[in-house]
């Protein structure tokens, strides 16, 4: 079975650029999350899907952050304008819907905002 | 807001010893993962233990919940080189829609 697939792997822009992610999850997987992690924290719940619909996005900066998921299957993350704050690994995750069912992580994005 | 708080933040055993890390909760959850972090794999699903159990094992893996205090710990026996990671606890809060909250993580390190 294909894990979660995540690109790019590494980024490093500029603050006030912008930057785009993007994560496939695994086939058939309903619920899809995004997470940012700052170095020596855990993750943070960004945004949660179910299918297309957003379920959760109560810790995502709207001001600058952006997701969507098309055709709910694959989904982008943006973020513009960056700030240095935003420097951070970002994680894809996918599970099927449902309680008590654990996430799948694909590898991350590193960002590097200078 | 980190929902969970591991115990301790690092942790250092020789080989073959035993580690145990915790983790409190503040709110009634359905159930709590741990999830295992190293460089070369990412973040993997180690356990997990629902609301109404109070210990599960996988492997040379243990964890026990006590709802009444809030709290988890994972066991992890006769450790070896290849544990050495990052251990969250994770809690899916009673009315979360199946949102995980993260803890701030047990930095295991084995000595060979």
């Amino acid at each position: 079975e294909a894990g979660v697939a995540q690109s790019p792997r590494y980024k490093i822009i500029e603050k006030r650029q912008s930057v785009a992610f993007w994560c496939n999850p695994i086939s058939g997987h309903a619920t899809l999350y995004w997470y940012q992690q700052i170095l020596g924290q855990g993750p943070k719940l960004l945004i949660q899907f179910q299918n297309n619909g957003v379920v959760d996005d109560s810790q995502l900066p709207k001001d600058r952050f952006s997701a969507e998921r098309l055709k709910g299957v694959d989904s982008t993350l943006k973020i513009q304008p960056a700030k240095l704050e935003d420097s951070a690994v970002y994680l894809c995750a996918s599970s099927l819907s449902g309680q008590a069912y654990e996430q799948y992580f694909g590898p991350g994005t590193r960002l590097t905002v200078t | 807001s980190q929902q969970g708080e591991e115990d301790p933040q690092a942790l250092s055993i020789q080989e073959g010893e035993n580690a145990t890390m915790n983790c409190s909760y503040k709110t009634s959850i359905n159930n709590l993962q741990w999830y295992r972090q190293n460089s070369g794999r990412g973040l993997v699903h180690l356990i997990l233990i629902r609301s109404n159990e109070r210990e599960k094992h996988s492997g040379r893996l243990r964890v026990t919940l006590d709802t009444s205090k809030k709290s988890s710990s994972l066991l992890i026996t006769a450790s070896r080189a290849a544990d050495t990671a990052s251990y969250f606890c994770a809690t899916d809060a009673f009315f979360g829609n199946e949102k995980l909250t993260f803890g701030t993580g047990t930095r295991l390190t084995i000595i060979p």
